[in-house]
């Protein structure tokens, strides 16, 4: 079946620490790749997606490449900030709907 | 950017009543609604599809007399908790794709959620 795992959290980094979390895939077929992010008190928000191979998603200063081979989106950012401090989902689509992995929250320090 | 609202955003209840759950697409119609069951350091799952005007699509599992969606119209779709147990007891995030004008939305966006307590 199709399903999404990310790396455990919490992760708690210092500010301007670089940031990666991984995020691997199983799915039939190449679906679409999806980052959403989720601050305190809010919906999640899309941060960036890729739909094919070797695409690179990138927005904010995250990015993530789409990697057939290893059927990875690893997330990174190279300077975090305290407002970067939240609970990321890797995601994946198929048929319309998404399936997401477990979360992983980030917390900054100054 | 098209927001969703829920309302309401926390709400306890008593064993045994039920608990609506108010999805809104504010500046856009939204065509097809989904809601989603988040368990404490868990991932969303899906629990249902809803197109509207047409009944919702539930996923495996997920018993469609306990949780009933209604999507009556293009910016209101609800989730009704029926009988709620304590183990009903999670977080509820609902989204939205549509439509606003010419523009149409694929992305999922979503709503704030809502804390449902059941004593």
């Amino acid at each position: 079946g199709n399903s999404v795992t990310q790396m455990e959290g919490p992760v708690t980094l210092s500010e301007e620490a670089f940031l990666t979390i991984n995020c691997t895939y199983t799915a039939t077929g190449y679906p679409s790749l999806f980052w959403y992010v989720q601050y305190p008190g809010e919906g999640l928000q899309l941060l960036l997606k890729a739909t094919k191979a070797d695409d690179k998603g990138s927005n904010k200063g995250f990015e993530a490449t789409y990697r057939k081979e290893t059927t990875s989106f690893h997330l990174e950012k190279g300077s975090v900030q305290v407002s970067d401090s939240a609970v990321y989902f890797c995601a994946l689509s198929r048929g319309g709907k998404l399936i997401f992995g477990q979360g992983t929250e980030l917390s900054v320090k100054p | 950017g098209a927001v969703v609202s829920q309302h309401p955003s926390r709400v306890i209840c008593k064993s045994g009543t039920s608990v609506k759950i108010e999805c809104r697409s504010l500046d856009f119609q939204a065509t097809t609604m989904f809601w989603y069951r988040q368990f404490p350091k868990k991932s969303l799952m899906l629990m249902a599809t809803s197109n509207e005007g047409s009944k919702a699509t539930y996923e495996q599992g997920v018993e469609k007399d306990k949780f009933l969606i209604n999507h009556a119209s293009l910016t209101l779709s609800t989730l009704t908790v029926t009988s709620a147990h304590p183990e009903d007891s999670s977080f509820y995030i609902c989204s939205a794709v549509g439509t606003s004008g010419s523009i149409t939305y694929n992305e999922q966006f979503f709503g704030p959620g809502t804390r449902l307590t059941v004593l």
